[in-house]
């Protein structure tokens, strides 16, 4: 089975400032796809970024970049340039791609940009 | 607009009183999922389909059924609420091996 820590269950930054969450994961899989969702006070659950584990090249979406390092399972995002509507629950996720949908989310980290 | 709704977005209800939430999407999407929320563990998923009469049991099964006849549609019953299941849950949606499509969530309270 896999397991998705975030070992940051809040954090604040900033803002105009750059903030890395992190996020380890357990599996077993070779092929998957790493997924960072935000939550904001709306609750709606909006993509932030994506990553599938097979091409080495880091993603990277606007202001939103993460630091992916297959071998230490390890997937972390971090945000440049924060501003106030950044502030959310942050989760990450990890999805495998063999048959099934096992989809799985950590804890999450509460980041709060601070003015 | 492309989109998965929920109903209802609250409910408080006693245990033992059957109930269904409802969820549907537009984007003819093949998969669907639930999920449950609460503090501190994320969101565990409860239940997914990959096609229509295709169900299968994610990590919290437990006291929960699900159906799914239609593709666009994917409700999820709970036949004798406890309080345990007290929490926020969501509906997704998604083609195989892409992103998923959230809901806007339901908050259910059973007393």
């Amino acid at each position: 089975a896999q397991t998705v820590t975030q070992s940051q269950p809040e954090m604040s930054v900033q803002e105009a400032e750059t903030v890395t969450l992190s996020c380890t994961y357990d599996t077993s899989e070779n092929n998957y796809y790493l997924f960072w969702y935000k939550q904001p006070p709306s609750r709606q659950m909006i993509l932030v970024i994506r990553q599938e584990a097979y091409k080495q090249q880091n993603a990277t979406e606007n202001r939103f970049s993460v630091n992916f390092q297959k071998a230490a399972k390890s997937f972390s995002l971090k945000i440049s340039d924060s501003q106030l509507g950044d502030t959310a629950m942050y989760f990450c996720a990890f999805m495998k791609l063999r048959y099934g949908q096992n989809f799985v989310f950590g804890p999450g980290t509460r980041l709060s940009v601070l003015p | 607009e492309a989109q998965v709704t929920q109903n209802p977005r609250y409910l408080i209800t006693v245990t033992g009183k059957k109930l269904t939430v409802t969820c549907s999407q537009n984007m003819n999407h093949e998969y669907m999922s639930w999920y449950r929320q609460d503090p501190g563990l994320g969101l565990r998923q409860i239940y997914y389909s990959m096609n229509v009469e295709v169900t299968d049991k994610g990590d919290v099964p437990e006291g929960y059924k699900v159906s799914r006849k239609e593709k666009r549609n994917f409700p999820l019953i709970l036949e004798s609420p406890s309080p345990n299941q007290t929490s926020l849950y969501f509906c997704a949606s998604n083609i195989p091996g892409d992103e998923q499509f959230f809901g806007p969530g339901t908050r259910l309270t059973v007393l």
